[in-house]
């Protein structure tokens, strides 16, 4: 069973400019969630995604923003960089609410100089 | 509002011993609590998990973790450390129903000494 896969694995981008990222959750998966790692802040949850609707967001500022596709693929796009974007993000899928552990992927490396 | 405290940034033993990997967390209701580890450049994977059930919980590769609702504490357990268990180690605490959001401690960095 193929695991949770994000494209690209790094990125280096301009201040200013948008970047999109892409998780594929694992087959069956309905629920995505995004995660930015920085080494002063930690894990920080973005926003979760259920059957296209988003469910639940984090305290970021509008410039992050997401979506889901029917068939549970995501992006998160975030545009107007700054260099404080630099993180890994991470996207994390799971069958169902709550109860059940959720399964992460390698993570997609951002950095904006 | 959930959170989870690791109160040791990191923490060093001896190859063959015992390791602990202490979680205390806050949230209102009943908790669900995972451990998850990071290897250098990589995501996160899942340990193990307390739902419901018995206190004493038991994961991937060796690693246990004792549920205490009194003391409001999950610490990761394993009888005998392996130099390869070396890593990043986070607690986290799960939303309740009708969301995923998981709240995660600041990680405790495992360093297993041969």
């Amino acid at each position: 069973k193929a695991g949770v896969t994000q494209t690209p694995r790094y990125l280096i981008k301009t201040r200013g400019q948008q970047v999109t990222l892409s998780c594929s959750p694992i087959s069956g998966h309905r629920s995505v969630s995004w995660y930015q790692q920085t080494p002063g802040q930690g894990l920080q949850f973005l926003f979760e995604y259920f059957s296209e609707t988003q469910r639940n967001k984090g305290n970021f500022p509008g410039r992050f923003s997401g979506r889901q596709f029917s068939n549970s693929r995501s992006e998160m796009n975030v545009s107007t960089l700054e260099l404080g974007d630099s993180a890994l993000y991470l996207c994390a899928s799971s069958f169902q609410s709550s109860g059940t552990e959720a399964f992460f992927g390698q993570g997609t490396r951002l950095t904006v100089v | 509002a959930q959170s989870v405290a690791q109160p040791e940034d990191q923490v060093n033993v001896a190859e063959g011993n015992p390791l602990t990997v202490k979680c205390t967390y806050s949230v209102s209701g009943n908790p669900y609590l995972f451990w998850y580890v990071q290897y250098p450049n990589r995501g996160l994977q899942f340990l193990l998990k307390y739902i419901t059930g018995d206190n004493l919980v038991k994961g991937s590769y060796g690693f246990e973790a004792e549920f205490n609702k009194s003391q409001t504490s999950f610490h990761l357990k394993k009888p005998s450390a392996l130099v390869s268990d070396s890593a990043l180690y986070f607690c986290a605490v799960g939303s309740g129903a009708g969301s995923y959001q998981l709240t995660f401690g600041k990680g405790t960095k495992l360093s297993v000494i041969p």
